[in-house]
């Protein structure tokens, strides 16, 4: 199956700060989405993105389908930015519609 | 977006019962429902996928008899845990998407502990 590796694992910050996390992925995709997932548990859709650049606010995301990866930016940072932040991705073919996530990077924003 | 919820929040039960998870979609039909799990400090990974009216397709190593899913209805798809034991804790999330690579809305889970 489709591998999806994220980086860096760990990230911590001063609030303010801007911030780029990575997601790599091994085979081509149908979809692409950023979450992040909140100390509830709860994840929050950050961006559909299966190619081209996005942005909301103070993130924005770009994809480049063809190089299989994505990055996911962070300006500005706020303590509300903490938080495991997920890539994941449909590869298609029998796992149509599926999403594999990779492993998360942990942001850590302190004031 | 699109709203997903899930009921309960969190449940603890015996070892050796049955819980039920239940995962709507609030303001959209959603034909295709998907169930996770994750483990403390780990990533989210698929247990099953289900379609409205047909009977869910479960990933490698998942034991369909274990995990019951039912999506009755475009609205509603639920998990049964049955015979619960304590390595069934874990937090289960839930998913809803229109079928095919369309973007996933996700429940806030379940976290689930088994005595």
């Amino acid at each position: 199956g489709i591998q999806v590796e994220q980086s860096p694992p760990d990230l911590i910050l001063q609030e303010g700060a801007n911030s780029t996390l990575r997601c790599n992925f091994s085979d081509s995709v149908n979809n692409l989405q950023w979450f992040h997932q909140n100390p509830w548990g709860q994840l929050i859709n950050l961006f559909y993105i299966p190619s081209g650049t996005k942005q909301n606010g103070r993130l924005s995301a770009t994809t480049v389908a063809t190089e299989r990866y994505s990055l996911l930016y962070i300006s500005s940072s706020q303590t509300t930015d903490s938080g495991v932040y997920f890539c994941a991705v449909d590869a298609g073919g029998t796992s149509y519609g599926k999403l594999t996530f990779g492993q998360g990077t942990i942001l850590t924003v302190h004031p | 977006g699109a709203v997903v919820s899930q009921h309960p929040s969190w449940v603890i039960c015996k070892s050796g019962t049955s819980v039920k998870i239940e995962c709507r979609s609030l303001d959209f039909q959603a034909t295709t429902m998907f169930w996770y799990r994750q483990f403390p400090k780990q990533s989210l990974m698929l247990m099953a996928t289900s379609n409205e009216g047909s009977k869910a397709t479960y990933e490698q190593g998942v034991e369909k008899d274990k995990f019951l899913i039912n999506h009755a209805s475009l609205t509603l798809s639920t998990l049964t845990v049955t015979s619960a034991h304590p390595e069934d804790s874990s937090f289960y999330i839930c998913s809803a998407s229109l079928t095919g690579p369309y973007e996933q809305y996700f429940g806030p889970g379940t976290r689930l502990t088994v005595t």
